[in-house]
Formats: structure tokens, C-alpha cells, sequence
């Protein structure tokens, strides 16, 4: 375990409602990750933090926002959902750059 | 464009037989390769890493693979699988950096 939480953990929201993941760590870790899993498609990284207010884009940032205020909370924004972005989001960490990511248990977000 | 390639997208498998699941990357110079595990409504677990040294790198629960440069590729391997084995699984690699990029990923059942 990893020491990472997100919330919610299911949610259903309706298309062009604005909608607001959290990730939260308790080790400190620099680097956070938000990625989506899709069928077919695996894991597809949207957007990446390296430290507080550091942040980047990953490949499928179209649509989402991030921050992050705290070292231990990263958050993934999605101003105006749509259908498209029904899927299950997961968060994850990593204290260096070279080492291996771990896992939130992931958001599972529907869009009706 | 980086990019990771699992070309076994449905295994099915009889307990005690001996699995393979293949991993080709395109990289080039520096890469850090993983295996990952998600096992039914669960977040992803790393099962190994590879960064330099010994190509044959062991894991949890039995697994190994195999890093062959010539062949870009990182397959998994297991002698004996079981039907707690029953699972997705996801090869990533990252050129160095801190970006991970996943296959598609492969449903493994192992059957009775």
C-alpha cells in the first residue's frame, strides 16, 4: 500500500456538469500522475505533476484540468463533462523520476 | 512516437501450463521497462521492473521476464500459472523519464 487514496470512488454525473477528482498521498511523494483506463487502450497518462503548482500534460489532456496547491493532493478537473470521458481514472505516485509508479484504487466516472 | 506493444490480448490458459506474454517497445537509447498486474476490480500492482544490469529480472508471485535489446522486447514469463493468476496484465516503459507508457494490456484466464 502505497499510502494512496481517491475520491470519490464511483461517480455518475451528467454531461456539461463539472466534475472534480481527487488524489491524495500521506509519503511525501514529488511526482503525481492521473491517468484513464480504457478498454482496448490501457492506461493513458492526462496529465502529470513534478511538485506543488508544477504540472504538465500527458497524451490525452484534452478536457481536463489539474492542480496541485499541497504536496499531498493532486487534483483532476473536468470542467464540462462529456460522454467521452466516461471511464475509470486512476492516480498514481512515484519519488523519483527513474523508479516505478504506484497505484491508486481508481475513480470510476460515468457520464450520462 | 514511444510506444509499447502487446500483441496477446486474450490468453486463456489450464492450470499448471507455462505462460508467455509478449512486450515489444519503441524506444530509443535509455529504457526502464515494468510489468503490471491488475487483478478483477483492483488497481494495477507492479510485478517487476527492469532498469540496467541482469536482463532476466524476477518478480513477485513467480514471474520473470526477459529484457532483449536486440529484439525490443520485455516478455513475461511464468512456469506454472495458477488460477489465482487470473488477471490483466500491463507491460509500461519510460525512456528515462517519468512519463509511463502503457500496452494495451492482456486478459489472462486460467482455467481449472
Amino acid at each position: 500500500d502505497a499510502g494512496i487514496t481517491q475520491s470519490p470512488r464511483h461517480k455518475v454525473t451528467e454531461t456539461g456538469t463539472p466534475v472534480t477528482l481527487r488524489c491524495h498521498q500521506t509519503e511525501n511523494h514529488r511526482y503525481m500522475y492521473w491517468y484513464r483506463q480504457d478498454p482496448g487502450h490501457g492506461l493513458r497518462l492526462i496529465h502529470y505533476s513534478y511538485g506543488v503548482k508544477d504540472t504538465d500534460k500527458g497524451e490525452v489532456s484534452d478536457g481536463y484540468s489539474v492542480s496541485r496547491s499541497k504536496t499531498e493532493d493532486f487534483l483532476l478537473t473536468l470542467e464540462s463533462a462529456t460522454s467521452s470521458q466516461t471511464s475509470v481514472y486512476f492516480c498514481a505516485i512515484t519519488q523519483g523520476a527513474r523508479e516505478e509508479q504506484y497505484f491508486g484504487p481508481g475513480t470510476r466516472l460515468t457520464v450520462t | 512516437a514511444q510506444s509499447v506493444s502487446q500483441h496477446n490480448h486474450h490468453v486463456i490458459l489450464s492450470e499448471a501450463a507455462s505462460l508467455e506474454l509478449g512486450c515489444n517497445y519503441s524506444y530509443g537509447g535509455t529504457v526502464n521497462l515494468f510489468w503490471y498486474v491488475q487483478y478483477p476490480g483492483q488497481h494495477l500492482q507492479l510485478l517487476l521492473k527492469y532498469f540496467s544490469g541482469d536482463p532476466l529480472v524476477k518478480g513477485i508471485k513467480g514471474f520473470e521476464a526477459e529484457f532483449i535489446k536486440s529484439k525490443f522486447s520485455f516478455n513475461l514469463r511464468k512456469p506454472s500459472v495458477q488460477w489465482s493468476d487470473t488477471a490483466e496484465y500491463f507491460c509500461a516503459a519510460t525512456g528515462g523519464g517519468n512519463k509511463l507508457t502503457f500496452g494495451t494490456g492482456t486478459q489472462l484466464k486460467v482455467e481449472l
